[in-house]
């Protein structure tokens, strides 16, 4: 069946610096793909998304690309606040939404 | 902002009891989820439904049921709870299948 593979946490990076969370999925169809972003005590939001191959998602500083080609669709932030501070979900949509594992990211000041 | 609502956030109870936690959404959409969310962060679909009278068994097998009367409304309930059931509780609702899905704030469980 389809699944998600995500980079394992938890990460901890001080304020300014890059980070990349890995995705990798498989998928019989052409599934979405999603970033949701879990804040401490509240429920997922959605990040960003794409719909098909070569497609970028991109929202607060954050960026993601469809690639079919590696079955991927790895998050980047080329500067990361303590704000950003959160667990961060990738996800398929082919029929139903698939997640991975999270990963718990800490930014320091 | 999306308007999906759960409650209560918090439920402390003994073992036995039964619990009804409600979701609600005023977005018209036709399907709804429930996810549990493990210690660990994983999250697992235990019911969803794509319209009234509609409802169906996600990929975890949870002792849990759900119901959807109304369109904006999908409670679940547990019968009896029990310690097994500790776990926060995540609501969500979409417009298609395969569009981005909201998320409640969701109930945080435990069964003493």
């Amino acid at each position: 069946g389809d699944s998600v593979t995500q980079m394992e946490g938890p990460v901890t990076l001080s304020e300014e610096a890059f980070l990349t969370i890995n995705c990798t999925y498989t998928a019989t169809g052409y599934p979405s793909l999603f970033w949701y972003v879990q804040y401490p005590g509240e429920g997922l939001q959605l990040l960003l998304k794409a719909t098909k191959a070569d497609d970028k998602g991109s929202n607060k500083g954050f960026e993601a690309t469809y690639r079919k080609e590696t079955t991927s669709f790895h998050l980047d932030k080329g500067s990361v606040q303590v704000s950003d501070s959160a667990v961060y979900f990738c996800a398929l949509d082919d029929y139903k939404l698939s997640f991975g594992a999270g990963t718990t990211v800490t930014v320091r000041a | 902002e999306a308007d999906i609502y759960q409650t209560p956030r918090y439920l402390v109870i003994g073992t036995g009891k039964k619990i009804t936690l409600e979701c609600s959404q005023t977005m018209g959409h036709d399907k709804m989820y429930w996810y549990q969310q493990d210690p660990g962060m994983e999250l697992h679909l235990i019911h969803y439904s794509y319209g009234v009278n509609s409802t169906e068994k996600g990929d975890l097998s949870s002792e849990s049921t759900v119901s959807r009367i109304r369109t904006e409304h999908f409670p679940l309930t547990l019968e009896s709870a029990r310690p097994s059931h500790t776990s926060q509780y995540l609501c969500a609702s979409s417009e298609q299948i395969t569009d981005t899905q909201y998320f409640g704030p969701g109930t945080r469980l435990t069964v003493l």
